[in-house]
């Protein structure tokens, strides 16, 4: 069985801080695939990243950056100085054992005020 | 031009009424999903689809129907619409079929509200 946790439902800073959002995953498969989407306040899904379970390596876009880390089984993404358009709630998701059921956490929103 | 395409974007209805979401996506996708969000914002996947087989959630009840006209399309009927059946509805594609690899792309969502 799958399973995405984001433990923290809001998370509320001011602009230019640095934030990090928890993702931890559960799954017994060794081949799998963590991905985190953005949701704006006008509802769409926009994929921002996929990460395959043999490539741990961080990866750094702009002021994103995400961490994996297989011993913890998380997938943690940080905005680095953030700015009032990544208000968003942001999701962490799974896909493994080759059913493309692909498994979404709660979600944590994320405010960013001026 | 959008590359997952629903519609309606909005959806407001009648308990007890049959009603249809539109997807179309322009990727040259093998496989459509639906997906269904609700009002805590949890989103559960409802159908995975492409021209060779469909799953069904077991927990979607059989009131839902994903119907494809061709592999551009899979369109959401719904029929006696509930009022647990609110919520934001998502489409999605990816390009091949059982690939966890693949990567997801979602439509701007359809949120129906059943009064």
């Amino acid at each position: 069985a799958q399973k995405v946790t984001q433990a923290q439902t809001e998370i509320s800073v001011v602009e230019k801080e640095d934030v990090t959002l928890d993702c931890v995953y559960e799954t017994r498969d060794t081949t799998y695939y963590l991905f985190w989407y953005k949701q704006p306040p006008s509802g769409e899904l926009v994929f921002l990243i996929r990460r395959n379970s043999f490539d741990e390596q961080n990866e750094i876009s702009g002021r994103y950056s995400w961490n994996f880390q297989k011993s913890t089984s998380s997938f943690n993404f940080t905005i680095t100085a953030s700015q009032v358009v990544d208000s968003a709630v942001y999701f962490c998701a799974l896909s493994a054992d080759g059913n493309n059921d692909m498994r979404f956490g709660a979600g944590t929103r994320l405010t960013v005020k001026p | 031009d959008t590359a997952v395409s629903q519609t309606p974007k909005y959806l407001v209805t009648q308990m007890g009424n049959d009603k249809s979401i539109k997807c179309e996506q322009n990727l040259g996708h093998d496989t459509m999903y639906w997906y269904k969000q609700d009002s805590k914002k949890f989103l559960k996947i409802m159908f995975s689809y492409n021209n060779k087989e469909l799953i069904i959630n077991e927990t979607v009840p059989n009131r839902f129907s994903p119907k494809s006209p061709d592999k551009a399309h899979l369109n959401l009927h719904i029929n006696s619409l509930e009022l647990g059946d609110s919520a934001v509805y998502f489409c999605a594609s990816s390009q091949e079929w059982f690939r966890e690899a693949d990567t997801q792309y979602f439509g701007p969502g359809t949120r129906l509200t059943v009064l």
